[in-house]
């Protein structure tokens, strides 16, 4: 079955101060994976798929990263926007339709 | 807005009761998707729909079903409603793989 872990759970930043979040996955044959935002309350929304070990992706202060095993979603000079929960999830290549398995994510507070 | 329509945002009902969740995805998405959400397990893949057909089966309980109608809204119907089934139940749609899915802003069921 798969598996996504997500660490750590929570993460209190002052702003500016840069991090990185854990995303380590087990999948029998990854098609994709996934990172999405989360405000209280509200759906998730997308922030970015990566499709293969090596691959990058930026977008304003956030980069997603990917290896054979895990995925880390570095944060650049934090503001308190960036506050929210970020969701992590995989996509196998064949079987269980397009079904994304999410982890239980990582609750970023990011403080003046 | 996501596009991804969901209705009611709040529902509170008895133990007991049948309730309809609603979903109409974003115009030319195919796929839908319910989630549901709950503190303690994260977001938990339902079941999919693919132009008014099943495309996968997660760990849906036997008193939860769902269709997808021919003008491609859906619909998530849960019944014999117990007080664990108290949860935020999210739908997405999905056009392509690179955009991820696209959710809704959900539905708040609370069953007391």
């Amino acid at each position: 079955e798969d598996q996504v872990t997500q660490s750590p759970e929570a993460l209190r930043l002052q702003e500016g101060e840069s991090s990185s979040l854990n995303c380590s996955y087990t999948v029998s044959g990854l098609r994709g994976l996934f990172w999405y935002r989360q405000d209280p309350g509200k759906g998730p929304e997308f922030l970015f798929t990566l499709y293969s070990a090596g691959e990058e992706k930026e977008k304003e202060r956030l980069k997603a990263t990917l290896t054979k095993k895990e995925s880390f979603l570095h944060i650049t000079a934090p503001k308190p926007e960036d506050s929210a929960t970020y969701l992590c999830a995989v996509q196998r290549i064949t079987g269980g339709g397009n079904k994304l398995t999410f982890g239980t994510g990582t609750q970023l507070k990011v403080e003046l | 807005d996501s596009g991804v329509t969901q209705t009611p945002k709040h529902l509170i009902t008895a133990t007991g009761q049948r309730v309809t969740l609603r979903c109409s995805p974003r115009s030319g998405d195919l796929s839908v998707y319910w989630y549901q959400q709950s503190l303690d397990q994260g977001l938990q893949f339902l079941i999919q729909y693919y132009n008014g057909e099943e495309r996968a089966k997660g760990n849906i309980l036997e008193r939860f079903s769902a269709q997808q109608f021919p003008d491609l809204h859906s619909e998530l119907n849960l019944s014999s409603l117990e007080l664990g089934d108290s949860a935020l139940y999210f739908c997405a749609s999905s056009a392509h793989l690179e955009d991820g899915y696209t959710f809704g802003s959900g539905t708040r069921l609370t069953v007391v």
